[in-house]
């Protein structure tokens, strides 16, 4: 295992319903992501926190709305998700936000969205 | 800016034979190269990665890798593939941005082991 543990590992909602993932990493690490990851597409940053700031927004959907409370936790708050938004999304995290820090990654949330 | 290009879509060998993947890259700088891995159901998990040391990297599972700036190449290699090194492999190049750094990911190269 990584460290990194994310819940829930299967969900299916509904385009009305408001859910939520979670992520959680035991590292010590100060940087946490979010990434999507489609069928047949390369690996897609969404979010980057540091130190619980948010660092990095790349031109996500409003619909998907990061929060992180402390160094060991970030959520992915969703709502009003459009079939499209079916995919695996990973969380990872890194000691620092730096170029050369490997990323250690959770197991994924498989979401589908009907 | 950095990209990845991962030549093989799929790769097919025999368990017992050599596994190459390769996988090319841009940076406008001395890039850090990762590569990693990802079974069925799982997160990916880093075999190796190169930070501006040896060019010669060798990681997890007899996973090797070499840095040739020359070819901006970063081919994956093992000696010897086993059943269980059949996965999806991602080579990955980091990115400094304004965040501080961003890893951009190859489309991924599944290698299938047959006995």
């Amino acid at each position: 295992e990584t460290g990194v543990t994310q819940t829930p590992r299967h969900l299916v909602m509904g385009m009305t319903n408001k859910k939520s993932l979670k992520c959680e990493q035991h590292l010590g690490h100060n940087a946490m992501y979010w990434y999507k990851q489609s069928a047949k597409k390369p690996l897609e940053l969404m979010f980057v926190y540091s130190l619980e700031e948010r660092v990095e927004n790349n031109s996500v959907p409003s619909r998907f709305s990061p929060e992180c409370p402390n160094s060991s936790h970030l959520f992915l708050h969703l709502h009003t998700l459009q079939p499209e938004d079916s995919a695996l999304y990973l969380c990872a995290s890194s000691p620092l936000v730096w170029a050369g820090n490997e990323q250690f990654f959770g197991p994924g949330t498989r979401l589908t969205v009907l | 800016a950095q990209s990845v290009t991962q030549l093989d879509s799929h790769v097919s060998v025999s368990e017992g034979t050599p596994v190459l993947l390769r996988c090319n890259y841009s940076s406008s700088y001395s890039p850090s190269l990762f590569w990693y891995v990802q079974h069925p159901n799982k997160g990916l998990q880093l075999l190796l990665k190169y930070t501006s040391a040896a060019t010669l990297v060798k990681g997890i599972n007899g996973f090797e890798a070499e840095f040739k700036k020359s070819e901006t190449s970063f081919h994956l290699t093992k000696p010897s593939a086993h059943m269980s090194d059949a996965a999806e492999y991602f080579c990955v190049v980091s990115e400094r941005n304004q965040a501080g750094t961003a890893l951009i990911f190859g489309k991924g190269t599944t290698l299938s082991v047959s006995s």
